[in-house]
């Protein structure tokens, strides 16, 4: 069954500090994707990257960093230098084919990161 | 501007009263799905349409009824809503019902059942 984990339900670090949010995934498929999408204070869902599962080549946008680990099933999200506006709820999501319901996306619990000035 | 609305944003409402949540897209997307939020859960599923006259259960769906007459629209019809059924809710569609398509989500219903 595909499911997605976000251990951490709470961070909080200090203006600067660089922070990781972890994702891990199950799935029986072979080919899927992954997500990370940002929920600020004012609610909308921001798209921050979609990787699929055969492209496992690190990503950097600005402070953000993604890692994709195949191995270990995991995907995780590195903020460097945060910044008092990264404050917000984020989460990992994954679509495939095995629950075979088009483009359904299996959210993790989501990780609310707290950065105080 | 391309975009996913729904309508209202904010809803109050007691226990029983039908209530329909609208959600409309004006980028000719051939999927649209509703989800909810709810602490700790993440976002999970209540029904998706793969097109018109297509719409099929995603995790959740009990209480809840949809239809997709019109590929823009794609309202989330609450028949006697009951206090379990308070959360937020996100329309999203897709240009197509296949995995790896980016979802475009509408801003979101906060509803409170009393």
């Amino acid at each position: 069954a595909q499911k997605v984990t976000q251990a951490q339900t709470e961070i909080s670090v200090v203006e600067k500090e660089d922070v990781t949010l972890d994702c891990v995934y199950e799935t029986r498929d072979t080919t899927y994707y992954l997500f990370w999408y940002k929920q600020p204070p004012s609610g909308e869902l921001v798209f921050l990257i979609r990787r699929n599962s055969f492209d496992e080549q690190n990503e950097i946008s600005g402070r953000y960093s993604w890692n994709f680990q195949k191995s270990s099933s995991s995907f995780n999200f590195t903020i460097t230098a945060s910044q008092v506006v990264d404050s917000a709820v984020y989460f990992c999501a994954l679509s495939g084919t095995e629950r075979n319901a088009g483009n359904m996306l299996t959210f993790g619990g989501g990780t609310r990161l707290m950065v105080k000035p | 501007e391309a975009q996913v609305t729904q309508n209202p944003r904010y809803l109050i409402t007691v226990t029983g009263k039908k209530l329909t949540v609208t959600c409309s897209q004006n980028m000719n997307h051939e999927y649209m799905s509703w989800y909810r939020q709810d602490p700790g859960l993440g976002l999970r599923q209540i029904y998706y349409s793969m097109n018109v006259e297509v719409t099929d259960k995603g995790d959740v769906p009990e209480g809840y009824k949809v239809s997709r007459k019109e590929k823009r629209n794609f309202p989330l019809i609450l028949e006697s809503p009951s206090p379990n059924q308070t959360s937020l809710y996100f329309c999203a569609s897709s240009p197509k019902g296949l995995a790896g398509y980016e979802q475009f989500f509408g801003p979101g219903t906060r509803l409170t059942v009393l």
